[in-house]
């Protein structure tokens, strides 16, 4: 089957853009999470989503994050006024819930954004 | 505030070489202790461990978790060129994964 998809693969934007990055889970997984991957660094957790209920968003780095899962599949991550700090690779990940597998998450393969 | 501290941070090997991976962590609520392969691009799972001294193994790779010293290791025995990859521990506290730097393998022919 289909693994997790995002869109885009790269982005370049400009400092003080507006960007927004999508996520296809996996069908059928109920959990859905963000990361952010600095270079050399591994995946730090952003926020995570049960359905299209947010109920961790304790790792967006600022108010200039905003992640939404309206109807419980596809997640937009919007970054607002780009920084040069925000440049990384967002990862998502998906996850099966009240399985023996709950805490295997399957990953997408990230968008490397880049904020000129 | 939750810690992962992997080693060594890198490590060259020639094929054929066994290798062992360290990772030692303290999270709050540990529930389970994965292993990702990571090459460029997004993480892989390889193995989920949440009960001490149960070995778990998957061909070359294979995996033990200590809960009481809050340490597990990754070993990959007759190394090959495709196992060059960034290895990531990744304790898990609910749904909750906190990933370490990971170890970079690079095997050379």
């Amino acid at each position: 089957g289909a693994g997790v998809s995002q869109s885009p693969r790269y982005k370049v934007a400009k400092r003080g853009q507006d960007v927004a990055l999508r996520c296809d889970p996996i069908s059928g997984h109920v959990s859905l999470f963000w990361y952010q991957q600095a270079l050399g660094q591994g995946p730090e957790f952003l926020t995570y989503f049960q359905n299209e209920a947010q109920l961790d968003k304790s790792g967006l780095p600022s108010d200039r994050f905003f992640a939404e899962r309206p109807e419980g599949s596809v997640s937009t991550l919007k970054i607002q006024r780009t920084q040069q700090e925000d440049s990384a690779v967002y990862l998502c990940a998906s996850s099966r819930v009240r399985t023996a597998r709950y805490y295997e998450q399957y990953f997408g393969p990230g968008t490397r954004l880049t904020v000129t | 505030e939750d810690k992962v501290v992997q080693s060594p941070l890198s490590l060259v090997v020639h094929e054929g070489d066994t290798v062992t991976l360290n990772c030692s962590y303290e999270v709050t609520n540990f529930r389970s202790l994965l292993w990702y392969k990571q090459e460029k691009k997004a993480p892989t799972f390889l193995f989920m461990l949440t009960s001490s001294g149960i070995e778990k193994k998957s061909g070359r790779l294979s995996s033990i978790l200590d809960k009481k010293e809050l340490f597990s290791i990754l070993n990959i025995t007759a190394t090959q060129t495709g196992d060059s990859a960034v290895y990531l521990c990744v304790p898990g506290s609910n749904y909750k994964l906190t990933f370490g730097k990971g170890t970079l393998l690079t095997v050379n022919p």
